[in-house]
């Protein structure tokens, strides 16, 4: 069966703290590995990672896979209090299917 | 980027009414649009997979004759959820993916919260 486990499910750090966020999955087709942050609202995009070892950054924001391993982490480094959010791993199956992790709360205190 | 809308977003409706959630690809053609629900503090959980021309597929558990769903242009999808009961009150959400891109990249919707009274 496809899963996806993340962890941790939550972390409590303080502003300028480096935090690194992980993905586990098993999934029988894999297309691709989204992260998407979401706050109050729909999820919004961060990365689509389909190929082993090659980091995506943005600001301060970098995620990686390795399809060895079957896994990802999302790093976030110099942490704001607008990091906050619950950061959500997904598997993207070879029929465009997403299946979620759990999330991770991220709060980042002041 | 690409862009999906959803209508409305916020709805309170009475137990036992019909409420009809619209999802709408702005600027592109999607074949397929998923619909999923989130209860708070949990992730998404897909409801049901929406394809033109066709009938859904629903997830286990999910049922069609509760939750419909028709998907009746290239742009657009309807979720109907009949006799709404409270525990139906949560947030939908849709997305699609842009197969016209090259990282076929799934856009979501911003949701619509269903409160039912």
């Amino acid at each position: 069966e496809d899963k996806v486990v993340q962890s941790p499910l939550s972390l409590v750090v303080h502003e300028g703290d480096t935090v690194t966020l992980n993905c586990s999955y098993e999934v029988t087709n894999f297309r691709s590995l989204l992260w998407y942050k979401q706050e109050k609202k729909a999820p919004t995009f961060l990365f689509m990672l389909t190929s082993s070892g090659i980091e995506k950054k943005s600001g301060r924001l970098s995620s990686i896979l390795d399809k060895k391993e079957l896994f990802s982490i999302l790093n976030i480094t110099a942490t704001q209090t607008g990091d906050s959010a619950v950061y959500l791993c997904a598997l993207m199956d070879s029929n465009y299917q997403l299946i979620w992790g759990a999330g991770t709360k991220l709060i980042i205190k002041p | 980027g690409a862009v999906v809308s959803q209508h409305p977003s916020r709805v309170i409706c009475k137990s036992g009414t019909s409420v009809k959630i619209e999802c709408r690809s702005l600027d592109f053609q999607a074949t397929t649009m998923f619909w999923y629900r989130q209860f708070p503090k949990q992730s998404l959980m897909l409801m049901a997979t929406s394809n033109e021309g066709s009938k859904a597929t629903y997830e286990q558990g999910v049922e069609k004759d509760k939750f419909l769903i028709n998907h009746a242009s290239l742009t657009l999808s309807t979720l109907t959820v009949t006799s709404a009961h409270p525990e139906d009150s949560s947030f939908y959400i849709c997305s699609a993916p842009d197969r016209g891109s090259a990282l076929y990249e799934q856009y979501f919707g911003p949701g619509t919260r269903l409160t039912v009274t």
